[in-house]
């Protein structure tokens, strides 16, 4: 199995550029997980979603970011526009059955000059 | 809200010997689950033991274990015969009910030869 495969694992942007982050789950995962790592804040949940419909997307921090599922192999996590605050490592995690161990993928590092 | 909290940023042990990771957490939930996963420098996040609230047996993984204590809300992780491939960030992690894991701050281990 390929595990949880996100891309692109590096970008590098500047301040109000479209940034899009994609993540390809395992297969048979029904639940798929984004993640933030910051050293000030840690590792936060921003939205995650069951069957490809989001479930809690209480973690976002505000309107620039949006997720999406279109289908049970890929989802995107796009922010726009990006500000140099929104640099981190953005993980993506996939379980199946919300109660069992959450695979995650490599991260993407984002630079948000 | 749940708070998971790790007081040791930071340990160090000698190759071979033991050591004890702290987690304590806050909850008013009675079924959960509780996590340690491990962060080594390439960043990926692995899974490394895992415990059932309803379960009073603690969890082992090979050289890996975990003290439970329910009514203190502790889940210590305990590393024997430490290698240098344990040199990592470790991250305690809760799950309630509703799927959403909250980590700790996570405690960096450095293993000397």
């Amino acid at each position: 199995d390929a595990g949880v495969i996100q891309s692109p694992r590096h970008e590098v942007t500047e301040m109000g550029q479209e940034v899009t982050l994609r993540c390809k789950p395992i297969s048979g995962h029904d639940y798929l997980f984004w993640y933030r790592q910051t050293m000030m804040r840690g590792l936060e949940l921003l939205i995650y979603f069951n069957n490809n419909v989001p479930i809690d997307d209480s973690g976002m921090p505000e309107d620039r970011f949006s997720a999406k599922m279109p289908n049970a192999s890929f989802s995107t996590l796009k922010i726009q526009p990006s500000e140099p605050r929104d640099s981190a490592v953005y993980f993506c995690a996939s379980s199946w059955g919300g109660r069992n161990e959450q695979f995650f993928g490599p991260g993407t590092r984002l630079t948000v000059l | 809200a749940q708070t998971v909290t790790q007081s040791q940023p930071e340990m160090s042990v000698q190759e071979a010997e033991t050591v004890t990771l702290s987690c304590t957490y806050d909850t008013s939930e009675s079924n959960y689950y509780l996590f340690w996963y491990k962060q080594p420098p390439s960043r990926q996040m692995i899974l490394v033991i895992r415990q059932e609230a309803y379960k009073q047996q603690n969890a082992t993984e090979n050289r890996f274990s975990v003290n439970f204590q329910k009514a203190a809300k502790s889940f210590s992780l305990k590393i024997s015969d430490s290698q240098l491939g344990d040199t990592a960030m470790y991250f305690c992690a809760f799950m309630e009910l509703k799927t959403k894991l909250t980590f700790g701050g996570g405690t960096r281990l450095m293993v000397k030869p």
